[in-house]
């Protein structure tokens, strides 16, 4: 079946642009998480969803990140007035409740 | 102090090699625990998850010690495909954050012939 998607795949834009980021879930997934992955940082977590709910916000690194989710599927990621210290790769996972997260393919954002 | 640490390496082995992986993890709460894997610019994908009482896959094994707060991965008769970066991770298991993943620095495998 169909795994996690992401897009765009590569997206270059200059500071102070904003950006969205798009998940697609595995279908059936109520859990998406999202992470991002820079040198130097490692992989971090950034917001949980279960279903459109978000209970954990904790890991988004400033206000201008937001994420919503709707109908319980998409996800958008959307960085405000990008930085250059945004440019990482952004992860999406889904996951049936507390079993094995799967990971997409990522979003290679750089800022100029 | 990061929630999760391993030994980022980089670990050169010749095939057939045994190499050793070890973690830390600093949240005694902490209730799961795996290893990923991530090919150079891929995805994360999971290896294998990690319990008390040991668990093997084929040519891995992993280990937990919840006393130690430590984890650990051994690949014997390595393989010039096991080459990647290997990932310590923890899961949370309860509150808002249930689910999330924290994630080791990773460590660097390269096997050559």
């Amino acid at each position: 079946g169909a795994g996690v998607s992401q897009s765009p795949s590569n997206k270059v834009t200059e500071k102070g642009k904003d950006v969205e980021l798009r998940c697609d879930p595995i279908s059936g997934h109520t859990a998406l998480y999202w992470y991002r992955q820079s040198l130097g940082q490692g992989l971090e977590f950034l917001i949980y969803f279960q279903g459109n709910s978000a209970p954990d916000k904790s890991g988004l690194p400033s206000d201008r990140f937001s994420a919503e989710r709707t109908g319980g599927s998409v996800s958008t990621l959307t960085i405000q007035r990008t930085q250059q210290e945004d440019s990482a790769v952004y992860l999406c996972a889904s996951s049936l409740d507390r079993y094995e997260q799967y990971f997409g393919p990522g979003t290679r954002l750089t800022v100029t | 102090r990061k929630e999760v640490e391993q030994d980022p390496g980089p670990f050169n082995v010749p095939e057939g090699a045994t190499v050793a992986f070890n973690c830390t993890y600093s949240n005694s709460a902490s209730q799961s625990f795996f290893w990923y894997r991530q090919d150079c610019r891929k995805e994360p994908k999971l290896l294998m998850s990690v319990y008390s009482s040991g668990n093997e896959d084929g040519r891995f094994t992993a280990q937990l010690n919840r006393a130690s707060q430590y984890i650990s991965l051994l690949i014997r008769d390595s393989k010039l495909s096991d080459s990647a970066t290997y990932l310590c991770v923890v899961k949370s298991s309860g509150g808002t954050s249930y689910g999330k993943l924290t994630f080791g620095q990773g460590t660097i495998l390269t096997v050559h012939p």
